[in-house]
Parts: structure tokens; sequence; C-alpha cells
């Protein structure tokens, strides 16, 4: 089984300043990494994803990802965020092959101030 | 490009009735996934279908079922609704890629979902 631990629940940050958001996994298998990002009253919007190689995931909106099998996490970046990032963050694990689940984390809100 | 499609986008029900949702996969798509999103929670697994078999299941109440069909749409049907069965529900559908020695990824794409209001 997988699982993710989101460490933040709510992240403030200033309009035009850098923002992290952390993701811990945890896995006996091999695994995909996912973030997506879910605006007010809408649906799940897939930033980007890892499944090998590269260890740095570059994702859309300006985002990127590092995947680090040592720390077990999949930290979400971005070197300056505008008020439309304003929304909420999960993380998110499958196991590799074949028709697998995805177990989200609980979400980060990203509030971005003006 | 077609998306996977969800209907209704808005149910209000009230406690103890049924309800159905219909999810309709990208062309070719041959799985398909339900999630059940709570006010404030992530997304949870219910179930999923593989060529119109059952491929998996998560945290899903006896009260709901659901099918693939032929035609690989899915509906999940929820009966004795509850005030707690009010969620955001999302449909996703993936294709399912074999590949010999190598890991298959098959990404899901997700619906816009069912937002169930249950009074």
């Amino acid at each position: 089984a997988q699982s993710v631990t989101q460490l933040d629940s709510q992240v403030p940050v200033f309009e035009e300043a850098p923002v992290e958001l952390r993701c811990n996994y945890s896995s006996s298998v091999s695994v995909y990494l996912f973030w997506y990002v879910q605006y007010p009253n809408q649906g799940l919007q897939l930033l980007l994803k890892y499944l090998s190689g590269s260890t740095l995931v570059k994702g859309i909106n300006g985002f990127e990802a590092e995947f680090n099998k040592s720390q077990t996490s999949f930290h979400l970046r971005k070197p300056s965020v505008h008020i439309s990032d304003t929304a909420e963050y999960f993380c998110a694990v499958s196991g590799s092959g074949g028709y697998q689940k995805v177990t989200f984390g609980i979400g980060t809100k990203l509030q971005v101030i003006p | 490009a077609a998306g996977v499609i969800q209907s209704p986008r808005h149910l209000i029900k009230e406690k103890r009735e049924t309800a159905t949702l219909k999810c309709y996969p990208i062309p070719r798509h041959d799985t398909v996934y339900w999630y059940q999103q709570g006010p404030g929670q992530d997304p949870q697994f219910l179930i999923s279908f593989y060529e119109k078999m059952q491929s998996d299941k998560g945290s899903i109440p006896d009260r709901f079922s659901a099918q693939q069909f032929s035609d690989y749409h899915s509906e999940l049907n929820m009966s004795s609704l509850e005030l707690g069965d009010s969620a955001l529900y999302f449909c996703a559908s993936s294709l399912y890629v074999r590949t010999s020695g190598r890991r298959a990824y098959n990404e899901q794409f997700f619906g816009p979902g069912t937002r169930l209001t249950v009074l």
C-alpha cells in the first residue's frame, strides 16, 4: 500500500514570492508520484508527474517538483507565485503498472496574498 | 481533445433516496475509476473497472454499487442516501497499456465531478 503525507494544510505566501509545498510518500514498491491542483469548485488538474528518469520534473504554470528517493519526498516548488495560483494542491501516489488507483494526500491550501 | 464526461454535474437528493451518477471515459479508454471527495477532504478511491470487470475496490459503502458497460461508460448507483454522502464524486479514465519487462504507466484523466447534495 502507498500513502502520502502533506506536511502543511495551509501555506500563505505573498505574490511574487517563492513557495514550496511539501510531500512525503511511503511505499514498499516502486511508485508514480503526482501533484494535482484544484481551483475552488472545480475538478482536479494534473500539474506534473514523476514516473522515472530525471528527478526534477517540470509541470504546467511554472511549477516543478523534485523526487528524492532517499528522503521519500516529492516537494512542489514555484519561484514566483501569482494570485491565480491560489488553490488547493494535492500530492498523490500510485503503484506502477496496470490499473492502479491514485491515493491522495489531504491537500495543501495555497493562499497567495497580494 | 475529448475529456471525461460526468453527468449530472449537480444533483440534489433527499435522505433515503437513490442516485445514479454516470461517467463517460475518454474514447478508447478501457479503465474507469470512481473517487469521493467530502467537504474539505482529499479524494478517496471507491472502485475501479477494467474491461467491464471490477479491478479494485476501496472504501465504497455496501449501499453503493457500480458497473462498467460494453461501451465502457460507468454508472455509480447509490441507495439509501445519507447526509454524509454529500460530496464531489470524480470519475477518471485511463487506457491500460501493457509493456513487457517494463513498468506500464496509465495516466488517469479526471472528469469535472458530480456534486451530490443530500438534504
